[in-house]
């Protein structure tokens, strides 16, 4: 049962473009909502995280957009770089849970 | 040094084989995961601990075991390894003040 849905699976963009990868999630209980970046050979490393009382939260070229209504959210990467080139999970978790629930992942590609 | 160090980083067995992963940490914290990536299925939950004598099965434990020796030290078992265990195995540390989770830089096995 995939409680956490991702897309695309992989993603190609130009150098300076804008990213965006989506996530649908089922489990209204869900209440933090964090996306890990992992390069080629290393674990994954949180980057952005957001909480459902805002709809959206920027970290430099990084932004979360949430949508309660629909139980969506997704990873806006602006002016994307090729050093942006990694495998993007997003994740979501309750309060009373005592793990997280990852997305399936993208692999984002940035040409230069 | 890392903070979270895994060993092997990789490791080719046989099946039938018993094989042990190795996680230990620096950073002190009282939670440790153990995750498997596998392409397209992104990071599923093997087990975790959150403190020597807390251990408890994630959504894909079959076949595995674990054993938290110390605070530190949280090792993972494959008791007569098959093929479809074949995958990228992450360690994970937490803390119950702070939702972040480190990865380890992996174990990649291959079960022949």
């Amino acid at each position: 049962q995939q409680q956490v849905k991702q897309s695309p699976q992989s993603l190609i963009v130009q150098k300076g473009g804008i990213s965006i990868i989506n996530c649908a999630y089922e489990n209204t209980a869900f209440d933090y909502f964090p996306w890990y970046q992992q390069f080629p050979g290393k674990g994954p490393a949180l980057l952005i995280a957001i909480r459902p009382d805002v709809s959206e939260k920027k970290e430099g070229r990084f932004t979360i957009s949430f949508n309660k209504s629909a139980k969506q959210f997704s990873l806006h990467i602006m002016d994307s770089q090729p050093g942006d080139s990694a495998t993007y999970f997003c994740a979501a978790r309750s309060s009373s849970a005592r793990q997280l629930t990852f997305g399936s992942g993208t692999q984002l590609t940035v040409l230069p | 040094d890392a903070d979270v160090t895994q060993t092997p980083r990789n490791r080719i067995t046989k099946t039938g084989k018993r094989i042990m992963l190795e996680c230990s940490q620096t950073k002190g914290h009282d939670r440790m995961y153990w995750y498997r990536q596998d392409p397209g299925l992104g990071l599923r939950l093997i087990y975790y601990s959150f403190d020597v004598k807390d251990i408890n099965k994630g959504e894909i434990s079959d076949g595995y075991s674990v054993s938290r020796q110390a605070q530190a030290k949280f090792s993972l078992s494959l008791e007569s390894a098959i093929p479809n265990q074949t995958a990228l195995y992450f360690c994970a540390t937490g803390t119950m003040e702070n939702e972040k989770l480190f990865f380890g830089s992996g174990t990649q096995l291959s079960v022949l």
